[in-house]
C-alpha cells in the first residue's frame, strides 16, 4: 500500500519563476494538506483540500495556491519565487480533516 | 505569534530510561493535540494522539499527557530504545488546521 509520494524530490529554480509540486495521497485518503518547512523549523500550514476545494488555509500570500483533482492528487503552485521560498514543501494527507496525517518525505526546493 | 512551543531544542537520555518530551499551547480551542516522529530525509511519522477532552492516552512505551489548565502535553517513552533518536513535533489541530512546534531532537544513547 503505497503512502503519500510527492514529486520531485529536489527542485533548483531562480527568483520570479514559478513551480509546480505534485503529490499523490495514501490510498483511501481524500484530505490533502501542504505545509512549508523552513531548517530548523517546525512545518508551516499552508492549506488543506478536501473534494476539490480549498478548505483552510495558513498564513501565506496569495502566490500560493493549489488545486485537487478527482482522485484526490493535489498540486502546489507557487508564482513569483522569493530567496524566502526555499524550504522543504510537505504534503500530507488523512481520512477527514480532523485525522491524523500521513506525510510524504517532500520536495526540496532551492532558489537561486 | 507561536501557539505551539517546544521550548526544549534536544535531549539526551540513555538507553532503558524515560524520556519526556514537552509541549505548551496557548490557543484553547485545540481539538486535538499529536505528536509525530521525523527521520532524516523523510516526513513525519504520526505516533500518537489525544482529544482536548482527555487528559492521557497510552500506546505501547508511549503515553501523551494533557493539562489543559496548564495548557501543556507531554510525551512519555518507557523505556526508551536507540531507534527512537529522532525530531519529535508536537503538533495542535482544529479545523483541519494543524499548528506545528520547532521540534526537539532526541537522542537516546546505548
Amino acid at each position: 500500500d503505497a503512502g503519500v509520494t510527492q514529486s520531485p524530490t529536489h527542485l533548483i529554480k531562480t527568483r520570479g519563476q514559478q513551480v509546480t509540486l505534485r503529490c499523490s495521497p495514501k490510498s483511501g485518503h481524500d484530505t490533502v494538506s501542504w505545509y512549508q518547512q523552513a531548517l530548523g523549523q517546525g512545518p508551516q500550514f499552508i492549506f488543506q483540500y478536501y473534494e476539490e476545494e480549498e478548505r483552510q488555509r495558513g498564513n501565506f500570500p496569495d502566490r500560493f495556491s493549489g488545486h485537487q483533482f478527482p482522485n484526490y492528487s493535489s498540486e502546489l503552485n507557487v508564482n513569483a519565487l522569493l530567496l524566502g521560498d526555499s524550504a522543504l514543501y510537505l504534503c500530507a494527507s488523512s481520512l477527514s480533516r480532523n485525522q491524523p496525517q500521513h506525510f510524504g518525505d517532500g520536495t526540496r526546493l532551492s532558489i537561486l | 505569534d507561536q501557539q505551539v512551543k517546544q521550548n526544549s531544542p534536544s535531549l539526551s537520555v540513555q538507553e532503558g530510561r524515560i524520556s519526556i518530551l514537552n509541549c505548551d499551547y496557548t490557543n484553547s480551542m485545540f481539538d486535538y493535540f499529536l505528536w509525530y516522529k521525523k527521520y532524516p530525509a523523510e516526513g513525519p511519522t504520526f505516533l500518537i494522539s489525544i482529544s482536548s477532552i482527555k487528559d492521557k492516552n497510552e500506546d505501547g512505551r508511549f503515553t501523551v499527557f494533557l493539562n489543559k489548565s496548564a495548557k501543556h502535553l507531554s510525551l512519555h517513552i518507557v523505556p526508551s530504545q536507540p531507534g527512537d533518536s529522532a525530531v519529535y513535533f508536537c503538533a495542535a489541530l482544529r479545523a483541519g488546521k494543524s499548528t506545528f512546534g520547532d521540534g526537539t531532537t532526541l537522542t537516546v544513547k546505548p
